[in-house]
């Protein structure tokens, strides 16, 4: 069993849709959860970052950590066609450890 | 925040070569790390590099094939060494801040050998 799982999807929705990406994890010593951006032929963008359990709110973003379950969400409201992507989820279980990271989901928005 | 840029951005290779990257960070970071991402595939560490000393490795990365140097805070190589077809990928270079917390990405540097 790998550490991350994401489903590489694809993903297609329009314009407007509410969108779930979601990961699970195996290590329970996660404690710091972050979601990357990453458009085609660019380096990944960090997008958020949650810290133990909880939900952080960011614009059209939401991001929910649930580590009794071991496992991580991101809410896009309002999809957009700039949110065509691909989304990696990534953790790690202290600071100034190195990311693992999810396979990544594609995203694609049509107008 | 920290801007990362990556040189040389693309590169096609012949088999047996070798090929150093370069990463420059805009400020002085903690931790350097260089990642492998694959086609279809995550982000896979390769190693962290060390300031004045050799970088820690991960399973299946050995120093003789990728060997790195961080001369300074601000400054790593990668080299893919002795290059082979199954080396076409990307490669990242990623960086902390001090405060720990958020970790940067160059844009990768594209390699395709033949």
């Amino acid at each position: 069993q790998k550490e991350v799982e994401q489903d590489p999807g694809p993903l297609s929705v329009p314009e407007g849709a509410i969108v779930s990406l979601n990961c699970t994890y195996s290590n329970s010593a996660f404690q710091y959860f972050m979601w990357y951006r990453q458009y085609s032929r660019k380096g990944p963008e960090l997008l958020m970052y949650t810290y133990s359990s909880g939900n952080k709110e960011d614009g059209r973003f939401t991001a929910q950590v649930d580590k009794s379950s071991k496992y991580i969400s991101l809410f896009i409201r309002d999809s957009q066609p700039s949110d065509s992507a691909t989304y990696l989820c990534a953790m790690r279980p202290q600071a100034g450890t190195a990311l693992i990271f999810g396979k990544g989901t594609t995203l694609s928005v049509s107008s | 925040s920290a801007v990362i840029s990556q040189k040389p951005s693309r590169d096609i290779c012949q088999r047996g070569t070798s090929l150093t990257i370069q990463c420059q960070v805009d400020s002085q970071v903690t931790m350097m790390f260089w990642y492998r991402q694959q086609p279809g595939q995550s982000l896979t560490l390769i190693a962290t590099a060390n300031q004045g000393s050799e970088a820690t490795y991960e399973s299946g990365f050995v120093i003789d094939k990728f060997p790195i140097s961080r001369p300074n805070l601000t400054f790593s190589t990668l080299t893919v060494s002795n290059m082979s077809p199954e080396d076409s990928s990307i490669y990242l270079c990623s960086a902390y801040t001090r405060n720990q917390e958020t970790q940067y990405f160059g844009p990768g540097t594209r390699l395709l050998v033949l």
